[in-house]
């Protein structure tokens, strides 16, 4: 069975804080590693889609890194805002699915 | 934003009773796929489409049919709904399977079962 892991669960930051968080997934069978953002309320936003070992891609204040060797990924948040508070969620792409984690949940304090 | 509508967003209904969720894209996306969210637990896949009438199943496919006659529709039917079904339900596209290409969400539809 695939299992996708988050850490950690939630997580609280001071605004301006920079904060990251890990995903951990199996290492045989890669395809991708999907990053997700999603907002209360609202539907899943994807934010980065990574395919290489030693991947980074960057959007604004947040950029995310990729290890399929040994099976993690590092989401970074730099100078967290309010409109950042979101649970982030990570998915590892293996024959046709995405294999969801539970998600970090982020809120940060102003 | 991805053309994406989820019908209906909100439904209450009994035990027993058959439901239908659909979900309609504008995208001409190849692959849909429907998704249930429950606290604690990630989105987890009911069933996906690779085609017209080409479906298979996910994770938790029990209880659970799809259908899908055109490339825009993709129907997710309860035959007869239990408790346990009550969650959000969350429809999302993608323009291939594999190869990392992103996944663009519905709105989701919040179907309680009482």
């Amino acid at each position: 069975i695939l299992n996708v892991e988050q850490s950690p669960q939630s997580l609280h930051v001071q605004e301006g804080d920079s904060t990251n968080f890990t995903c951990s997934f199996p290492s045989s069978n890669f395809y991708a590693l999907h990053w997700y953002r999603w907002e209360t309320a609202k539907s899943p936003e994807a934010l980065f889609v990574m395919t290489l070992n030693g991947d980074e891609k960057k959007k604004g204040r947040i950029s995310a890194t990729l290890n399929t060797k040994e099976g993690y990924s590092y989401l970074y948040i730099k100078g967290s805002q309010p409109e950042d508070s979101a649970t982030y969620l990570c998915a590892f792409e293996s024959n046709y699915q995405l294999i969801w984690g539970a998600g970090t949940k982020l809120i940060i304090k102003p | 934003d991805a053309g994406i509508t989820q019908s209906p967003r909100h439904k209450v209904t009994e035990t027993g009773t058959p439901v239908t969720l659909r979900c309609h894209q504008t995208e001409n996306h190849r692959y849909m796929y429907w998704y249930r969210q429950d606290p604690g637990h990630g989105l987890r896949l009911i069933h996906y489409s690779y085609g017209v009438k080409d479906t298979d199943k996910g994770e938790v496919s029990d209880g659970y049919s799809v259908s899908r006659s055109k490339t825009e529709d993709f129907l997710l039917t309860l035959e007869s709904a239990t408790s346990s079904q009550t969650s959000v339900y969350f429809c999302a596209i993608s323009m291939t399977g594999v190869g990392g290409q992103p996944q663009h969400f519905g709105d989701g539809t919040r179907l309680s079962i009482l």
